[in-house]
């Protein structure tokens, strides 16, 4: 079937550790991104990349990284520079162009102790 | 950037009762989505709006596309346990989407 995965569901880490969370979309979209999600929150655009080998900074990019060498892939690179990590972090992915609907994964929980 | 703005911010209502939120915008959208997100999951596509006026149905939820352009609204008729979750706008006129910042609905049975 073809979708958005991410993995993996929960997370933990220690402080000062760098993460990476993994995103994989089968769906042929060429525009993904990176949101993260506060308890009570909305979404915060982190990252969002429009083709391969090319990425933005979104609103809150500051103490993330993350690549686009494939894709099909996106992953997100938590680092220590991340003051508050811990939170929910949903990929989403859709085809470019306007009026196009974004399709998400099921979300990662990365808990930082 | 842009921005949509959502109200209510939350809303408890009892099992069976009707529900209506909406979106609105300072800027013209030729589309709407709504998404609904069950607690601890992802966002999923409840209803696509692509015309003026459009009124579109999915089984208990009606959303329409504002004359205007500026606004849509979403109704849930007869809510029932599961309607809990955060329900977001989103127009996709641009890359990134923009986003709401949700209507938290919790259902009293």
């Amino acid at each position: 079937d073809g979708g958005i995965t991410q993995s993996p569901k929960y997370l933990f880490r220690k402080e000062g550790q760098n993460v990476t969370l993994s995103c994989e979309q089968n769906l042929n979209h060429d525009a993904m991104y990176w949101y993260r999600q506060d308890p009570g929150q909305g979404l915060r655009l982190i990252y969002y990349s429009q083709i391969v080998n090319d990425f933005q900074k979104g609103d809150i990019a500051e103490g993330y990284s993350v690549s686009r060498e494939k894709k099909e892939s996106f992953p997100l690179t938590v680092t220590s520079a991340q003051k508050n990590p811990t939170a929910f972090y949903l990929c989403a992915s859709s085809p470019t162009g306007a009026y196009t609907e974004a399709f998400f994964g099921q979300g990662t929980r990365l808990t930082v102790v | 950037g842009q921005q949509l703005n959502q109200s209510p911010q939350s809303m408890f209502i009892q099992e069976g009762e009707d529900v209506s939120m909406n979106c609105t915008s300072s800027s013209i959208f030729n589309t709407w989505l709504w998404y609904k997100q069950d607690p601890g999951e992802g966002p999923v596509l409840l209803i696509a709006l692509y015309k003026a006026g459009e009124l579109t149905s999915n089984g208990r939820l009606t959303a329409q596309f504002g004359i205007t352009r500026k606004d849509s609204f979403l109704n849930i008729s007869a809510s029932i346990p599961s309607d809990v979750g955060i329900y977001f706008c989103a127009g996709p006129e641009y890359t990134p989407l923009v986003f709401g910042k949700g209507t938290r609905l919790s259902v009293i049975a």
